[in-house]
């Protein structure tokens, strides 16, 4: 079964960095996946595709203070100097053929 | 740039059928590069995928709500729609409408690279 799992809640400093992780269920590990933020009272905004190997593609007007990497089974969205509009929910997805998957997303606070 | 509108009503009474379209701008859904899919929130929760519809017509459900979900295109309009039957208070969300990329060049799945702002549909009577 295609699950995510990614922790409810993250917090960070301002101006700090954070690296937010997005789990691939067993049988999953070479599975790529997308990245989206949903800031307060927003919709959701794409912010890259992940792919298993670390390359991803960042979708338009997404700062370099975004990146991404992969490891085994893991996903990670780094975010680096912090700012306070990064406070926001954070969702991974994942695909198959005739699924679509989203993880329970983070709650990032950025202090 | 690619943007997505979602439009119907704002409320809708139990045991009726919910009914949105999205309009796309900026891109066709005629095109075999990509899919279009419904996504909903409820609210204070998480993102939960309700199905897509490729150019080709053929589509795809969350399992959990298969029997109640039909989501259509429209070419001559560049729409696609969403109907959700025998709606309760726990189908209450924000529902968005997506564009999808190819995540390979066989096209075989998709992933979310532009959103509509949304829209809350609230069931009740």
């Amino acid at each position: 079964q295609l699950v995510l799992t990614q922790s409810p809640s993250a917090s960070a400093s301002l101006g700090a960095s954070v690296k937010l992780t997005c789990t691939l269920s067993s049988g999953h590990s070479s599975s790529a996946i997308a990245w989206h933020q949903q800031q307060p009272e927003k919709g959701p905004r794409y912010l890259m595709k992940l792919n298993s190997d670390g390359s991803h593609i960042k979708g338009d007007g997404i700062p370099d203070r975004f990146s991404g990497s992969s490891s085994g089974a893991e996903r990670y969205l780094t975010i680096s100097s912090l700012q306070s509009e990064d406070e926001a929910d954070y969702y991974c997805q994942t695909w198959g053929t005739g699924i679509r998957v989203f993880g329970g997303g983070t709650k990032l606070t950025v202090l | 740039q690619v943007q997505l509108q979602e439009s119907g009503p704002g409320l809708v009474k139990p045991s009726e059928t919910l009914s949105l379209t999205c309009t796309v701008s900026g891109g066709s859904v005629s095109s075999g590069s990509y899919y279009w899919s419904w996504i909903r929130q409820p609210p204070g929760k998480g993102l939960e995928w309700i199905g897509y519809i490729y150019y080709s017509g053929s589509t795809n459900y969350n399992p959990s709500l298969k029997s109640r979900v039909t989501i259509s295109v429209d070419t001559s309009k560049n729409q696609f729609s969403l109907k959700l039957s025998s709606v309760t208070a726990a189908d209450t969300a924000v529902y968005y409408c997506a564009r999808e990329r190819c995540s390979t060049t066989t096209c075989y799945a998709g992933f979310i690279d532009y959103w509509g702002q949304g829209t809350l549909v609230t069931v009740s009577s």
